[in-house]
């Protein structure tokens, strides 16, 4: 069974890149066909989808999010990265990496990661 | 402002059942049959029920289920448990410029 684990720093300044990585556990993310998601939830408050990158490596991004957003692929690691450049406070969240096998879903998630965006 | 409208909250006694809404448009719940429902209890993430409107992955009991008419798609959970209690939300495929949308979430409590 996949498993994922966010990593990445808890504190993010403004202005600067968040950057967060999700381990894959139990099965190799570059076997099969899935779409690896990236999904973010403030404190109190809903779910947003962020994007989603495919075994391929194509990507999908959140139209509001899309200039800032790079979602990319390490398969030596068995990982997938999140990039989200110029962070402002209302990029302060949980951040959780998803997975699925190739249907519009989150089949699995990762626990989550909160990241902070504060001087 | 959330692209989809759940309700803010629902309840119902235990053995009841429940219905939660979600409200989309042609664009995105009515367009497609990709709507997809999770649970989220405090603290954890969440969890698939539904996918594809009515399908149950596996492990899921079958007190849960999907459907949609029009732009509306609904969760309905029958024989309420106390461990039912939680927020639920939903997401829908929006085509090939929006992707994924998710509603607003709603707070199930097992009176």
């Amino acid at each position: 069974q996949v498993q994922l684990q966010e990593s990445g720093p808890g504190l993010v300044k403004p202005s600067q890149t968040l950057s967060l990585t999700c381990t894959v556990s139990g099965g190799s993310i570059s076997s099969g066909s899935y779409y690896w998601s990236w999904i973010r939830q403030p404190a109190g408050k809903g779910l947003e989808w962020i994007g989603r990158i495919y075994t391929s490596g194509s990507t999908n991004y959140n139209p509001s999010l899309k200039s800032r957003v790079t979602i990319s692929v390490d398969t030596s690691k068995n990982q997938f990265s999140l990039k989200l450049s110029s962070v402002t406070a209302a990029d302060t969240a949980v951040y959780y990496c998803a997975s699925s096998p190739l249907r519009y879903a989150f089949d699995i998630w990762g626990q989550g990661t909160m990241v902070t965006v504060s001087s | 402002q959330s692209a989809l409208t759940q309700p803010r909250s629902v309840s119902g006694s235990p053995g009841q059942s429940v219905t939660i809404s979600c409200t989309g448009t042609s664009s995105d719940v009515g367009g497609y049959n990709y709507v997809s429902w999770y649970q989220q209890h405090p603290g954890k993430a969440p969890k698939l029920m539904i996918y594809d409107v009515s399908k149950r992955p596996s492990g899921v009991p079958d007190r849960f289920s999907g459907s949609k008419s029009g732009n509306t798609a609904s969760l309905t959970i029958s024989g309420l448990q106390a461990e039912d209690e939680a927020d639920y939300y939903c997401c829908s495929y929006a085509g090939s410029y929006t992707f994924d949308v998710f509603g607003g979430g709603t707070k199930l409590t097992v009176l």
